[in-house]
């Protein structure tokens, strides 16, 4: 059974900082990984999706990085902001795509103004 | 990416009734899943539903307490039976949009006192 772990649980930071976030699964045998951020109370926004054919993924300040064979992802946030500050969300998709996503518990980010 | 609409966003509801929740997906979709989000806690999937075949319930989830009906490719909705407090939880659907990721609704935040 695939099961996905993030660290740190929890991230407080002064503005302006360079922030990695760190998740790891169990199981190589990804259709994709998946970053996303949730705002309390609220839905998931999708952040960035890397195949499991594809080593990294930018968009804007964020940039995920995906190294399958070890079971690790990275998402990068560059110059952090203030409305950096959510939870953020690694899933991972298995092969076979039937299944649903696995997620973490996530990382509580708070960016100090 | 999909826009799915998902409704209500949140409701109060008394033990012991049930609460239905629609999701409206803009194009046709082969699967819809069903997640819950309980206090502080990750995402976990319900159930998988098919259009045209019985929904599939991951352990810990039975149809008598989360009944899903699917009856074309752009609907879903999901029943959440003889509330207790320990329901109180945010549901979400969501698709899956292959080579896109998945998307998901905006969440249903459920209390029930």
């Amino acid at each position: 059974k695939q099961e996905v772990t993030q660290i740190p649980a929890a991230l407080s930071v002064p503005e302006g900082e360079n922030l990695v976030l760190n998740c790891s699964f169990t199981d190589s045998a990804i259709y994709n990984l998946q970053w996303f951020r949730q705002d309390p109370g609220k839905g998931l926004t999708s952040l960035l999706l890397i195949q499991s054919s594809q080593r990294e993924q930018t968009s804007g300040r964020l940039n995920a990085s995906l190294d399958k064979s070890s079971g690790r992802s990275t998402l990068y946030i560059a110059a952090s902001q203030p409305g950096d500050s959510a939870t953020y969300l690694c899933a991972v998709n298995p092969l076979g795509g039937a299944d649903g996503l696995t997620f973490g518990k996530g990382t509580h980010l708070i960016i100090q103004p | 990416s999909a826009v799915i609409s998902q409704k209500p966003s949140r409701d109060i509801c008394q033990r012991g009734t049930s609460l239905t929740i629609q999701c409206q997906v803009d194009s046709q979709v082969t699967m819809m899943f069903w997640y819950r989000q309980q206090p502080g806690q990750s995402l976990t999937l319900i159930a998988t539903a098919n259009q045209g075949s019985e929904a599939t319930y991951e352990s810990g989830f039975v149809i008598d307490k989360f009944p899903i009906s699917r009856p074309n490719l752009t609907f879903s909705t999901l029943t959440v039976s003889n509330m207790s407090p320990e329901d109180s939880s945010i549901y979400l659907c969501s698709v899956d949009r292959y080579n896109y990721g998945y998307t998901f609704g905006s969440g249903t935040r459920l209390t029930v006192v």
